[in-house]
């Protein structure tokens, strides 16, 4: 079974500055994963996400996610964080046979002026 | 065009009585998915339909929950005798055919009193 960690609970970031989100996955095969924001009282809105091919994957909002296979992780990162990024960020891992998602716990991003 | 809706988006109810939470999937989409997210938490996978019927219902916690899909498009998922362990965010993901992204709705915020 696939298992997703987000080791870090909240991250408080100052505007401008950048921004890291770890993430580490466990799973037997090539994973499907994903990085979703979910804004207070909303939906999970799909940031990026990775099948295959390239390991560096660019998303919606400035953010980027790197896949690195041999440390099993998949790193959320933005240049330059604006006072919207505010909000709790989850990872997520799927597969190709297996269509449910295991998501982790969220990291809660604060960002003060 | 229309993303995933899903009503109420909020319900309180009586412990012991009978609720039913609603989704509406994007037009298309024959893959439809539930999820459950306590407090701090990240979601929870419950249960996933393809087409009209339930192809994983590995993650319903017992019984007294139960998902329909009657004509493959809208679902209901349905909890008897609620308990108040039972409160958190119900979401609702559909994708085009199950192996590709998952495009969640807002919820619905379930409080058991």
């Amino acid at each position: 079974a696939q298992s997703v960690t987000q080791p870090d609970i909240h991250i408080t970031v100052s505007e401008g500055a950048s921004l890291e989100l770890r993430c580490n996955y466990s799973y037997g095969a090539t994973p499907y994963l994903f990085w979703y924001v979910q804004s207070p009282g909303q939906g999970l809105q799909l940031l990026l996400k990775y099948f295959s091919g390239d390991t560096l994957v660019q998303g919606i909002k400035g953010f980027e996610a790197e896949f690195k296979r041999s440390q099993s992780s998949f790193n959320l990162r933005k240049p330059s964080v604006h006072w919207s990024d505010a909000a709790e960020y989850f990872c997520a891992v799927g597969a190709s046979n297996d269509y449910k998602l295991s998501f982790g716990a969220g990291t809660t991003v604060t960002v003060r002026a | 065009g229309a993303g995933v809706s899903q009503t109420p988006s909020n319900k309180v109810t009586e412990k012991g009585k009978y609720v039913e939470l609603r989704c509406d999937p994007i037009s298309g989409h024959t893959a439809l998915y539930w999820y459950r997210q306590s407090l701090g938490q990240g979601p929870e996978f419950l249960i996933y339909f393809q087409g009209t019927g339930a192809a994983d219902d590995s993650g319903l916690p017992n019984d007294r929950f139960f998902a329909v899909r009657p004509e493959g498009s809208v679902s209901t998922l349905k909890i008897q005798r609620t308990e108040r362990g039972d409160s958190a965010v119900y979401l609702c993901a559909s994708s085009l055919t199950g192996e590709e992204t998952q495009y969640f709705g807002p919820g619905t915020r379930l409080l058991v009193l």
